[in-house]
């Protein structure tokens, strides 16, 4: 069974930073890898979602990496701001025959001091 | 605007009544997904639809139901067997026609059961 794990749970880092999130799975048959901002009390928002084929993917300050051999996926944040104070989930998108489901990891909140 | 709507925002019920939350898309997406979330655990998947007339156990079903009459449409029904309703609902849509099966998402609806 698929297990995705984010490390650190929480981080707490001063303004124009730059940090790395970490993200794990156990099984590396995955389909694609997606990355999400959560704000409190709200919805979803999509940031990145890297095909399995590829290596990274990048947005303006977001860069996200994936090793699929390893099970590993990396969010790099460049010259970190408050306003990306946040909760910041991995999921991978698995295939069976009823189609694409996301497996979730439980999330690295983080926050950025002015 | 294209997009997910999830209503009401917030919503209380007294234990022992059934209650529905509402999810529309217009973005003319074949899947769509419930998710809850707890708070310190990550999302995890209580009914899903790849197509019309058509919906699938997630890995938290019980005391739950659904129904896909319209490809816009996928309300959440919380019953009264469902122990411990007091949660997130976040809701979820993807193309299945792609092949990113990436998944976007509706703000979310607050459930409060005293």
């Amino acid at each position: 069974k698929q297990e995705v794990t984010q490390i650190p749970a929480a981080l707490s880092v001063p303004e124009g930073e730059n940090l790395v999130l970490n993200c794990s799975f156990t099984d590396s048959a995955i389909y694609n890898l997606q990355w999400f901002r959560q704000d409190p009390g709200k919805g979803l928002t999509s940031l990145l979602l890297i095909q399995s084929s590829q290596r990274e993917q990048t947005s303006g300050r977001l860069n996200a990496s994936l090793d699929k051999s390893s099970g590993r996926s990396t969010l790099y944040i460049a010259a970190s701001q408050p306003g990306d104070s946040a909760t910041y989930l991995c999921a991978v998108i698995q295939l069976d025959n009823q189609g694409g489901k996301l497996i979730f990891g439980q999330g690295t909140e983080l926050s950025v001091k002015p | 605007d294209g997009g997910i709507t999830q209503s009401p925002k917030y919503l209380f019920r007294k234990e022992g009544q059934n209650v529905t939350l509402s999810c529309e898309q217009n973005l003319n997406h074949d899947a769509m997904y419930w998710y809850r979330q707890d708070p310190g655990q990550g999302l995890r998947l209580i009914y899903y639809s790849q197509i019309v007339n058509d919906f699938q156990k997630g890995d938290i079903a019980e005391g739950y139901s659904v129904s896909r009459e319209k490809k816009e449409s996928f309300p959440l029904t919380v019953t009264s067997a469902q122990k411990n309703p007091t949660a997130f609902y976040l809701c979820a849509s993807s193309s299945q026609a792609g092949v990113s099966y990436e998944q976007y998402f509706g703000p979310g609806t607050r459930l409060t059961v005293t």
